[in-house]
């Protein structure tokens, strides 16, 4: 059974203090990685996919990279607008068939 | 375009109620998913249509859910009789080609069965 394991649950920041995110995930073949940011009470909203191993994809303070069995999420001098839940999930290929972690819910104190 | 639109976005009914849950995709997404979202189980896929027919519903958890999609602009999601572990966040999303490009999400429904 395919699974994806984040940590830690939750994450304390002080304005400007980087720090990362961790997924880890087991599936049988992987084909793709994904990274969704979401607010209270609203759905995920898409971040990144992630193909192979050694993939980096960046989006303003967020850089997502990926290894055979992790993926990283490193948020650099983070903003209180950074504040969300990130969620990672996995496409292990077949009928659409994504599997999602509980997320990492962040919190960046000004 | 308004995104994934979701109705209603808080219910709360008795147990032994049937409740139906509303989604409108982005026009032109051939992809519609059903998840719920709780505490303890995070994202939980439960079905998803391909052009309007369902594809895997091997996630709906018992014959007391159904759900269908009469045409590319709309879905429902049923659940008959409700019962308080049904208690999440019930959310549909859309995709254009499947899961690589990502989905997008609607708002979501609170549901609370008491």
């Amino acid at each position: 059974e395919d699974q994806v394991t984040q940590s830690p649950e939750a994450l304390r920041l002080q304005e400007g203090e980087s720090s990362s995110l961790n997924c880890s995930y087991t599936v049988s073949g992987l084909r793709g990685l994904f990274w969704y940011r979401q607010d209270p009470g609203k759905g995920p909203e898409f971040l990144f996919t992630l193909y192979s191993a050694g993939e980096e994809k960046e989006k303003e303070r967020l850089k997502a990279t990926l290894t055979k069995k992790e993926s990283f999420l490193h948020i650099t001098a983070p903003k209180p607008e950074d504040s969300a839940t990130y969620l990672c999930a996995a496409y292990s290929g077949g009928y659409q068939k994504v599997t999602f972690g509980i997320g990492t819910k962040l919190q960046v104190i000004p | 375009d308004a995104g994934v639109i979701q109705s209603p976005r808080h219910e709360v009914t008795e147990m032994g109620q049937e409740v139906t849950l509303r989604c409108k995709p982005i026009s032109g997404h051939d992809y519609l998913f059903w998840y719920r979202q709780t505490m303890m189980r995070g994202l939980e896929l439960l079905i998803y249509f391909n052009n309007n027919v369902p594809i895997d519903d091997s996630g709906m958890p018992e014959d007391r859910f159904s759900a269908k999609m009469p045409n590319a602009s709309f879905s429902t999601l049923k659940i008959q009789p409700s019962e308080p572990r049904d208690s999440a966040v019930y959310f549909c999303a859309s995709s254009l080609t499947g899961p690589t490009y990502g989905y997008t999400f609607g708002s979501g429904t609170r549901l609370t069965v008491v």
